[in-house]
């Protein structure tokens, strides 16, 4: 089973408006990262937050984190149509003295319509 | 694409026949990742290298071998290619193992016959 659930699989939304991706996860996590894919490229990083932060912002994304519950999610304010991608999270987990494991959730498609 | 360029960009081949995929970097990063993408499954780790001839297994590798001999190269081997291993296959690269983001390059599309 997935380490982090991406919720929901699609979401349609017009330009200008937010777009509210959720993620959830099953273990105690290192930190929690966000990528964005473009059709047919690959991912790009957009946020990485630690366990011990609750929030985090670049540009007109927001990232909360909320470890007591298990998940985190990713607000896109003013979307536009270049918005327009897959969004995924990725736990990343102590898997034992030195080694780390970075998983990826399934995705969430975002369509932003002009 | 922080400097990462994988090839081929495509391919096409058929089933038993041997793949190899190669990863270029330019960032003299330590860390380089081969993960493949399918429908349904999201990214999954296949192996992983932390150093020239340092790698290790991801969750994925069966049917596949990995090798470092340069800092700048790391190269995914498919033995004898099985139709299960069509996918689309990313390399990524970080400075460290952990709090670190990834780059990733734009992937190869294998297709197995």
């Amino acid at each position: 089973s997935q380490q982090g659930e991406e919720d929901p699989q699609a979401l349609s939304i017009q330009e200008g408006e937010n777009a509210t991706m959720n993620c959830s996860y099953k273990t105690s996590i290192n930190n929690l990262q966000w990528y964005r894919q473009n059709s047919g490229r690959g991912l790009v990083h957009l946020i990485l937050i630690r366990s011990n932060e609750r929030e985090k912002h670049s540009g007109r994304l927001r990232v909360t984190l909320d470890t007591s519950k298990k998940s985190s999610s990713l607000l896109i304010t003013a979307s536009r149509a270049a918005d327009t991608a897959s969004y995924f999270c990725a736990t990343e987990l102590n898997s034992g003295g030195s080694n780390y494991k970075l998983t990826f959730g399934k995705g969430t498609l975002l369509t932003v319509n002009p | 694409d922080a400097g990462i360029t994988q090839s081929p960009r495509h391919k096409v081949t058929e089933t038993g026949t041997p793949v190899t995929l190669r990863c270029h970097q330019t960032e003299n990063h330590r860390y380089m990742y081969w993960y493949r993408q399918d429908p349904g499954h999201g990214l999954r780790l296949i192996h992983y290298s932390y150093g020239v001839k340092d790698t290790d297994k991801g969750e994925v590798s069966d049917g596949y071998s990995v090798s470092r001999s340069k800092t700048e190269d790391f190269l995914l081997t498919l033995e004898s290619a099985t139709s299960s291993q069509t996918s689309v296959y990313f390399c990524a690269i970080s400075g460290t193992h952990y709090n670190s983001p990834l780059h990733f390059g734009n992937g190869t599309r294998l297709t197995v016959t």
